[in-house]
């Protein structure tokens, strides 16, 4: 079974810092990667995804993520947050194994600060 | 945007009640599912369906079922709620393996 591990619960940080999510997942076999962002009071929404190709993706709102399938790994990534970046950030991964539904890490509560 | 539908968004109920979730996608997805959100969990999924007359069981499922009788249309009902219920219900399609589009959820609060 697959399962999803964001490293990172509660982070605050201040406008114009980096900021990096840690996600980890373990299945073996070929997964697709996903980035989903849930803004207060909003819907889900897809950030980025994964699925093959150039393992560094981009998504909107300046968001990148690195694929690293060696580390079972899918990092997301932005230089510069904003006070309009404070969300709910969650990894998800899916397979044809679980009939592509969506396995979710914990997330991550994103603060930015002004 | 995703035009993904769910009603009610929030919804209060005795202990015993027969209650319906429902979710109404005009997209033409093949694929709809069903999670469970706890605040500050992570999202379970319930239920999924690849297509009409098609429902498959999630982590959650037990206490619920679901239909899928039309392609746009993917009722979840709880025949008997239980304070446990308590959580939000999320719906989503998605076409085949690629990005699911979520709806605005329901609120369940069962007393």
């Amino acid at each position: 079974a697959q399962s999803v591990s964001q490293h990172n619960h509660h982070v605050i940080l201040s406008e114009a810092a980096s900021l990096e999510l840690g996600c980890n997942y373990s299945y073996g076999g070929t997964v697709n990667l996903f980035w989903y962002v849930q803004y207060p009071g909003q819907h889900l929404q897809l950030l980025l995804k994964y699925f093959s190709g150039d393992p560094l993706v981009k998504g909107i709102k300046g968001f990148e993520a690195e694929f690293i399938k060696s580390k079972f790994s899918f990092n997301l990534r932005k230089p510069s947050v904003q006070w309009s970046d404070t969300a709910e950030y969650f990894c998800a991964v899916n397979s044809s194994n679980s009939g592509y539904a969506l396995n979710f890490g914990k997330g991550t509560s994103l603060l930015v600060t002004p | 945007e995703a035009d993904i539908y769910q009603t009610p968004r929030y919804l209060v109920i005795g202990t015993g009640k027969k209650i319906t979730l429902e979710c109404s996608q005009t997209m033409g997805h093949d694929k709809m599912y069903w999670y469970q959100q706890d605040p500050g969990m992570e999202l379970h999924l319930i239920h999924y369906s690849y297509g009409v007359n098609s429902t498959e069981k999630g982590d959650l499922s037990s206490e619920s079922t679901v239909s899928r009788i039309r392609t746009e249309h993917f009722p979840l009902t709880l025949e008997s709620a239980r304070p446990s219920h308590t959580s939000q219900y999320l719906c989503a399609s998605s076409e085949g393996a690629d990005t699911q589009y979520f709806g605005p959820g329901t609120r369940l609060t069962v007393l």
